[in-house]
């Protein structure tokens, strides 16, 4: 079964730094998103891309965030000058078009800012 | 957007069905009800999508009454396994901006 792949599983990065996430979407998916999930908490929505654009963001994703399909088969997340608060888990997700609601998660990217 | 609300928690033993209940009382005409579980430390998994009525596939069955205000996930014969966190989400399947979990409800399955 075609599945999400998110690396590295964790990262560790002190406070303002750049981290980039990377994920691997299912290939013949062509909606992708990021959420992040801080520990013990709700699943945010951050963004999702089409067509090599943002579709839509929400409020967490200020210009601190972007995102880019670099190449035909990643799909990543930027992180500049990271802040503390930002430590949480990273999942990128996927759907084919058209139906958004039916995504495919990976399994997260765990960031810690010390 | 539609609002849900779903229990905090469930307990169950093995073997049992397990039925948990989302409220949406506000939902939208083009909304859809979809069901996500998520383990500790993992990404959430789609469980089951409905629009109305019932659904059903390999892992469980949706049950939506006609006026669709609330919604029912149905797990066959829970095991161990299936501990785990159950998220009801409403949304008209075309905007991200919609697509919030909730705090879900932490299902516990007892030996």
């Amino acid at each position: 079964e075609p599945e999400v792949t998110q690396t590295p599983s964790h990262q560790v990065t002190q406070m303002g730094q750049e981290v980039i996430l990377r994920c691997v979407p299912i290939s013949n998916h062509l909606y992708f998103y990021w959420y992040r999930q801080i520990l013990g908490q709700k699943v945010e929505f951050l963004v999702s891309f089409y067509n090599n654009e943002i579709s839509e963001k929400s409020e967490i994703f200020d210009d601190q965030f972007s995102v880019e399909r670099p190449d035909g088969s990643n799909f990543t997340l930027k992180i500049r000058s990271t802040k503390l608060e930002d430590s949480a888990m990273y999942f990128c997700a996927s759907s084919e078009a058209l139906i958004s609601y039916e995504q495919y998660f990976g399994p997260g990217t765990r960031l810690t800012v010390t | 957007l539609a609002k849900t609300t779903q229990p905090i928690s469930m307990d169950s033993y093995e073997g049992q069905e397990v039925n948990i209940t989302c409220s949406h009382n506000n939902i939208a005409t083009n909304d859809y009800i979809t069901w996500y579980q998520q383990f500790p430390s993992q990404g959430p998994r789609f469980i089951i999508q409905g629009y109305k009525t019932k659904v059903t596939n390999e892992v469980a069955s949706l049950f939506i009454p006609a006026d669709r205000k609330s919604s029912t996930l149905s797990l066959p014969r829970v095991s161990l396994s299936d501990t785990a966190v159950y998220y009801c989400l409403v949304g008209d399947n075309h905007y991200g901006q919609n697509f919030v979990f909730g705090p879900g409800t932490r299902l516990s399955v007892l030996p």
